[in-house]
């Protein structure tokens, strides 16, 4: 079945610092590549999707782009915040959007 | 609000009790999810409801699990006879189109069984 796999956390930073996030895939078909973000005590929210090979998701200074040859979609931000600090979840849905497969979440923390 | 919204937020009760969960959808949106979050198992698919269709029941747990939709709009999942394993956050999402639109999802409900 479809799984996805990233990179454990957590992830501590300071302030202003170059973010990535790896995030790898195994899926047939044609999936969906999503970010999606829990800031603490909140819900889970979409930061940034790409639906096809090399499409690339940005928000909010975050960028992924979909990698079909290494079936990677990583996430990155050149200058992280303090306000970004939250677990961050890769994601991809089938072709027909049934269902979403979460990695297992990776906690950032930023320090000013 | 437009969002999704589900109540209750927490919910605390004894083992071997019956809890029912719900999730009202953005209104328009046919595809609605629900998933499961808990500390040793990060988030899993529980059941997929889409239009008149009959629902994806695959990722129920066992068969104390239940959900249903009514009219097309809001959604109530139960679980039977709780048990300690049962406590986690429930999410609910929805998306107007599975095929191209991404899921929004609810705050959850904090499901806590003593």
């Amino acid at each position: 079945g479809d799984s996805v796999t990233q990179m454990e956390g957590p992830v501590t930073l300071s302030e202003e610092a170059f973010l990535t996030i790896n995030c790898t895939y195994t899926a047939t078909g044609y999936p969906s590549l999503f970010w999606y973000v829990q800031y603490p005590g909140e819900g889970l929210q979409l930061l940034l999707k790409a639906t096809k090979a090399d499409d690339k998701g940005s928000n909010k200074g975050f960028e992924a782009t979909y990698r079909k040859e290494t079936t990677s979609f990583h996430l990155e931000k050149g200058s992280v915040q303090v306000s970004d600090s939250a677990v961050y979840f890769c994601a991809l849905s089938d072709d027909a959007g049934n269902m979403l497969t979460f990695g297992g979440g990776t906690r950032l923390m930023v320090k000013p | 609000g437009a969002g999704v919204s589900q109540s209750p937020s927490n919910k605390v009760t004894e083992k071997g009790k019956d809890v029912e969960l719900r999730c009202d959808p953005i209104s328009g949106h046919t595809a609605l999810y629900w998933y499961r979050q808990s500390l040793g198992q990060g988030l899993e698919f529980l059941i997929y409801f889409q239009g008149n269709s009959a629902p994806d029941k695959s990722g129920l747990p066992s068969d104390r699990f239940s959900a249903e939709r009514t009219g097309g709009s809001v959604s109530t999942l139960t679980i039977q006879r709780t048990q300690q394993e049962d406590s986690a956050v429930y999410l609910c999402a929805s998306s107007l189109d599975p095929r191209n639109q991404p899921q929004h999802f609810g705050d959850g409900t904090r499901l806590s069984i003593l």
